[in-house]
C-alpha cells in the first residue's frame, strides 16, 4: 500500500518568505508527527496530532511555526518569515495510534532558506 | 547534555566483521526503545525494538539496560548493505514522541 507522502520534495525560498509543507499520512493512521532533521543530527520532534487536534506541540521552536490537520488526515506545516536557520529536512511520520506503535516516515521535504 | 547520546563514528569495518553500537539516555521515565536505520538522504526506518530481555533478529541483536540507561546494537557478519546511519531512539512523555540520538555512521568495506 501507499506509504507516507510529502510534498514538495525540495523547497528553496528566500529569507523572510512564507512556506507550507504538506504531509499525506498512511490511510487510517490517526497519529501524525512532524520532525526536523538538520545536517549531521538525528530528527528532532516538532508536533504530534491525534486526529485533528495537536496533542503535543512542545517541539515547535517559536511562533513562526504552525501546523494544522483540519480533517484528521493531511497535515500542513507552515513557517512564517523563514530564516536561514530553518534550513533542514522536515520529516512527517504516521502511526495507527499514538502510543507504542511503529511510526512510518515519509521521504521528507528538504527546505533551503537563502 | 543531549537526551540520547551516541558515538557519531564513522565506524569503518570490513565485510564479515562484528560491530557494536552503544547509546545512553538521560530520562529514566522513557518507556520504549528502538534502533532506526537511515540510508543517505532517505527517511529513517525502524530496524528493531529493544527490550530488557534482549532481542535478536537474524544478524542483529539489541539489548537494553534500564539501570544503566544504556542501549546497544550488535551486528554480526557485516554486509556491504549494512552501510547506513544507525539511530538510537527512545520515547518521551505521554505522547510517544521519538527522541533520536545523532546517529552512528557505519561504513562496511569490501
Amino acid at each position: 500500500g501507499a506509504g507516507v507522502s510529502q510534498t514538495p520534495s525540495n523547497k528553496v525560498t528566500e529569507k523572510g518568505k512564507y512556506v507550507e509543507l504538506r504531509c499525506d499520512p498512511i490511510s487510517g493512521h490517526t497519529a501524525l508527527y512532524w520532525y526536523r532533521q538538520s545536517l549531521g543530527q538525528g530528527p528532532e520532534f516538532l508536533i504530534y496530532f491525534q486526529g485533528t487536534g495537536a496533542a503535543d506541540d512542545s517541539g515547535l521552536p517559536n511562533d513562526r511555526f504552525f501546523a494544522v490537520r483540519p480533517e484528521g488526515s493531511v497535515s500542513t506545516l507552515k513557517i512564517q518569515r523563514t530564516e536561514r536557520g530553518d534550513s533542514a529536512v522536515y520529516l512527517c511520520a504516521s502511526s495507527p495510534q499514538g502510543f507504542y506503535n511503529e511510526q512510518f516516515f515519509g521521504p521528507g521535504t528538504r527546505l533551503t532558506v537563502l | 547534555r543531549k537526551e540520547v547520546e551516541q558515538d557519531p563514528g564513522p565506524f569503518n569495518v570490513p565485510e564479515g566483521a562484528t560491530v557494536a553500537f552503544n547509546c545512553t539516555y538521560s530520562n529514566s521515565a522513557s518507556q520504549s526503545f528502538f534502533w532506526y536505520r537511515q540510508d543517505c538522504r532517505k527517511e529513517p526506518k525502524l530496524l528493531m525494538s529493544v527490550y530488557s530481555s534482549g532481542n535478536e533478529d537474524g544478524r542483529f541483536t539489541a539489548q537494553l539496560n534500564r539501570a544503566s540507561q544504556y542501549i546497544s546494537l550488535l551486528i554480526r557478519d557485516s554486509k556491504l548493505s549494512d552501510s547506513a546511519t544507525y539511530l538510537c531512539v527512545v520515547t518521551g512523555g505521554a505522547t510517544n514522541k521519538l527522541i533520536f540520538g545523532t546517529g552512528t555512521l557505519l561504513a562496511v568495506q569490501p
